[in-house]
C-alpha cells in the first residue's frame, strides 16, 4: 500500500536535547512538507521541499532544521533553539508542480519536558 | 499575508440532514486552489474535496459539494446525509500557487448527533 508514514507516534524528550522526527512516502512523490499543529489552531508551515537535495523554509522554520537526501524521506530536527517545541507535527507529501493536492501522515505527538 | 476565516469553531448536526460549514479567504492572486480536509479524533488529515478557481462549477465528490463564490473569496463545504462518521474537525485550506503552500484556517468541529 502506498502511502506515509512517521515514526514514533509519541515521542518524549528532555528540555535542550535536539530530536529527529521521521517521515517516509512510497507515493513517489517530488514535494514534501512539514507542519506543525497547536491546540485550537490549524496547521503552520515548518519546511518544504520540491526535489531532493533542495528545501526552503515556510512560516515558521525558527528552531528547526531538515535535509532531503533521498526522494522518500524528508526527517525534521526540533532542536534546543525551538522555544516551544511541544506540538503535533504532521508531514505531507504531493506531486511536483502547482495545484496537487497533499497526503498527509498519520503525525507525531513530541512533548518535551 | 493570505488568511482564511471559518467563523463557526463548532457545528452540529443530526444523522442523515445537511450541514454546511463556512470558510472565506484573502487572496490576491488570480490562480489558485481551495481544499477541505477533515481531521477525525485520529488526527490523520485526510482530503474531502478539491476546487480550482479558474472553474466556476463547484466541485463535487459523493456527499460533499462545495459553494465556491470567487468575487466574494468564499467556499463552503456542504455534507449531504450526514454520518456518524462525518465528526471530524474541518479545515478550509487555500494553495498558494506560486509556491504550492497550503494556509489552513483554525477549523470546524462538526458533532453528528444519531
Amino acid at each position: 500500500d502506498g502511502g506515509i508514514t512517521q515514526s514514533p507516534k509519541y515521542l518524549f524528550r528532555k528540555e535542550g536535547q535536539n530530536v529527529t522526527l521521521s517521515c517516509e512516502q512510497n507515493l513517489n512523490h517530488d514535494a514534501m512538507y512539514w507542519y506543525r499543529q497547536d491546540p485550537g489552531q490549524g496547521l503552520r508551515l515548518i519546511y518544504y521541499s520540491q526535489i531532493v537535495n533542495d528545501f526552503q523554509k515556510g512560516d515558521i522554520a525558527e528552531g528547526y532544521s531538515v535535509s532531503r537526501e533521498k526522494k522518500e524521506s524528508f526527517p525534521l530536527t526540533v532542536t534546543s533553539a525551538q522555544k516551544n517545541p511541544t506540538a503535533f507535527y504532521l508531514c505531507a507529501s504531493s506531486r511536483s508542480g502547482t495545484g496537487y493536492e497533499q497526503y498527509f501522515g498519520p503525525g507525531t505527538r513530541l512533548t518535551v519536558t | 499575508a493570505q488568511t482564511v476565516t471559518q467563523s463557526q469553531p463548532e457545528m452540529s448536526v443530526q444523522e442523515a440532514e445537511t450541514v454546511t460549514l463556512s470558510c472565506t479567504y484573502d487572496t490576491s492572486e488570480s490562480d489558485y486552489y481551495l481544499f477541505w480536509y477533515k481531521q477525525p479524533p485520529s488526527r490523520q488529515m485526510i482530503l474531502v474535496i478539491r476546487q480550482e478557481a479558474y472553474k466556476q462549477q463547484n466541485a463535487t465528490e459523493n456527499r460533499f459539494s462545495v459553494n465556491f463564490q470567487k468575487a466574494a473569496k468564499s467556499f463552503s463545504l456542504k455534507i449531504s446525509d450526514s454520518q456518524l462518521g462525518d465528526a471530524a474537525m474541518y479545515f478550509c485550506a487555500p494553495l498558494r500557487g506560486a509556491t504550492n503552500k497550503l494556509i489552513f484556517g483554525t477549523g470546524t468541529l462538526l458533532a453528528v448527533q444519531p
